[in-house]
């Protein structure tokens, strides 16, 4: 059964405190793997697109990368305003020929000052 | 510009009242989508549309019944509805129906049944 894990559930970090956010992935034929922002009472915000494993994408302070089984959200200097829920979801070979994605739980990000 | 816009933003219904929910977008996609996401889940899809004909419907109950106008547009009528079916109201689109296409979404609609 495709499925998507992230973790941690919620982070805390201190202004300028780099880290991960790992999203562990078991899909039949990944075509695809996207991260999104989303904050509180919006739509997610679309971050990045990874398609193959050793594929890497930059953005400010963010930095996706892509293994065969995960992928990981690396934040540098992260600020306040990066605080945010994180999503990982997948796109499976064979899902009955649409686009299902298929969603982690998110990680919950809190920057302090 | 990947921008899909909804309308309203926030919508507060009786459970006898009929409403509905607006989506726009101008990006020449073909795909559009319908997710419902509740506090603190991921979305959850409901209906994909392709080329403007259903393609896909997630076992939602009849009391949602989605409309697509045309390739810019995407509607869902909302009657008779429970308290539990209060949530944010996503609406997404992509340029094509497919696996590695990028769904961009919109900000939402928080409905409130009461």
């Amino acid at each position: 059964e495709d499925q998507v894990t992230q973790s941690p559930e919620a982070l805390r970090l201190q202004e300028g405190e780099s880290s991960s956010l790992n999203c562990s992935y078991t899909v039949s034929g990944l075509r695809g793997l996207f991260w999104y922002r989303q904050d509180p009472g919006k739509g997610p915000e679309f971050l990045f697109t990874l398609y193959s494993a050793g594929e890497e994408k930059e953005k400010e302070r963010l930095k996706a990368t892509l293994t065969k089984k995960e992928s990981f959200l690396h934040i540098t200097a992260p600020k306040p305003e990066d605080s945010a829920t994180y999503l990982c979801a997948v796109q499976a070979a064979f899902s009955g020929g649409y686009n299902k994605l298929i969603f982690g739980a998110g990680t919950r990000l809190a920057v302090h000052p | 510009d990947t921008e899909v816009t909804q309308t309203p933003k926030h919508l507060v219904m009786g459970m006898t009242n009929k409403k509905s929910l607006k989506c726009e977008q101008h990006m020449g996609h073909r795909a559009m989508y319908w997710y419902k996401q509740k506090a603190k889940k991921p979305p959850e899809l409901m209906f994909v549309y392709s080329y403007e004909k259903l393609s896909i419907n997630e076992s939602v109950p009849s009391r949602f019944s989605p409309e697509c106008p045309n390739s810019s547009l995407l509607n869902l009528h909302l009657h008779a509805l429970q308290p539990e079916d209060s949530a944010l109201y996503l609406c997404a689109s992509s340029l094509q129906v497919g696996s590695g296409n990028t769904i961009y979404f919109g900000e939402g609609s928080w409905l409130t049944v009461v």
